[in-house]
């Protein structure tokens, strides 16, 4: 059974701080990784997807990726209260299907 | 361009009875998903239709569901009978034409379809 690990919080960090989030999986031939934002009732929405090892940026979001240590987070700076939701980390399987964790639960306080 | 729309938004229903659930992808999305959520677990893959055919339905849980997709373009997501384990959040996907690596592809998520089973 291929897994993806997250811890579900809640992650509470005060407005304008660096908000850290993090995610293991465990099937090393995973090449694809994905957050997912998911407000309260809502829709999950890609907010960053990354490919190889390193740092990707977007705005205010940066993903981290380290395929040795099977091991994917999502950086947020400057966190604002509009950034409270859930986070979720999607790894695709062989196919299109994916296998999602449960979600870290992030409450930004102003 | 309209998201993605599922129908109903809730759904709450007696043990033993039939719900149907309906996913109107983004139009011109050939790929198509199914997924669900139970209370504290995580989104869990249910089937996956490349227009009208089912390409993978290995998460689908037993045969009490049944997924169609006729003429490619709109999907019904059918439980019967219903039991009480049913109940979560359904979520319809759907992305483009594959043009590159599958695990690459966009997933666009409708907002999901509550059902509750008593």
């Amino acid at each position: 059974q291929k897994e993806v690990e997250q811890n579900s919080g809640p992650l509470s960090v005060p407005e304008g701080a660096i908000a850290s989030l993090n995610c293991t999986y465990s099937d090393r031939g995973s090449q694809s990784f994905f957050w997912y934002r998911q407000y309260s009732g809502k829709s999950p929405e890609l907010i960053m997807s990354i490919y190889s090892n390193g740092d990707k940026e977007d705005g205010r979001f940066t993903a981290q990726l380290n395929k040795a240590s099977q091991y994917v987070s999502l950086l947020i700076r400057d966190s604002q209260p509009s950034d409270s939701a859930t986070y979720l980390c999607a790894v695709p399987n062989s196919g299109y299907a994916l296998n999602f964790g449960k979600g870290t639960s992030l409450l930004v306080t102003p | 361009e309209a998201g993605v729309t599922q129908f109903p938004s809730h759904s709450v229903i007696e043990k033993g009875q039939t719900v149907t659930l309906r996913c109107d992808p983004i139009s011109g999305h050939d790929n198509l998903y199914w997924y669900r959520r139970v209370m504290g677990k995580e989104i869990k893959f249910l089937l996956h239709f490349v227009k009208e055919s089912k390409q993978d339905e290995s998460g689908m849980p037993n045969n009490r569901f049944l997924a169609e997709r006729t003429g490619g373009t709109y999907s019904t997501l059918k439980v019967q009978p219903a039991e009480l384990e049913d109940s979560g959040v359904y979520f319809c996907a759907s992305s483009p034409r594959t043009s590159g690596r599958a695990s690459q592809e966009t997933q666009y998520f409708g907002p999901g379809t509550r059902l509750l089973v008593l």
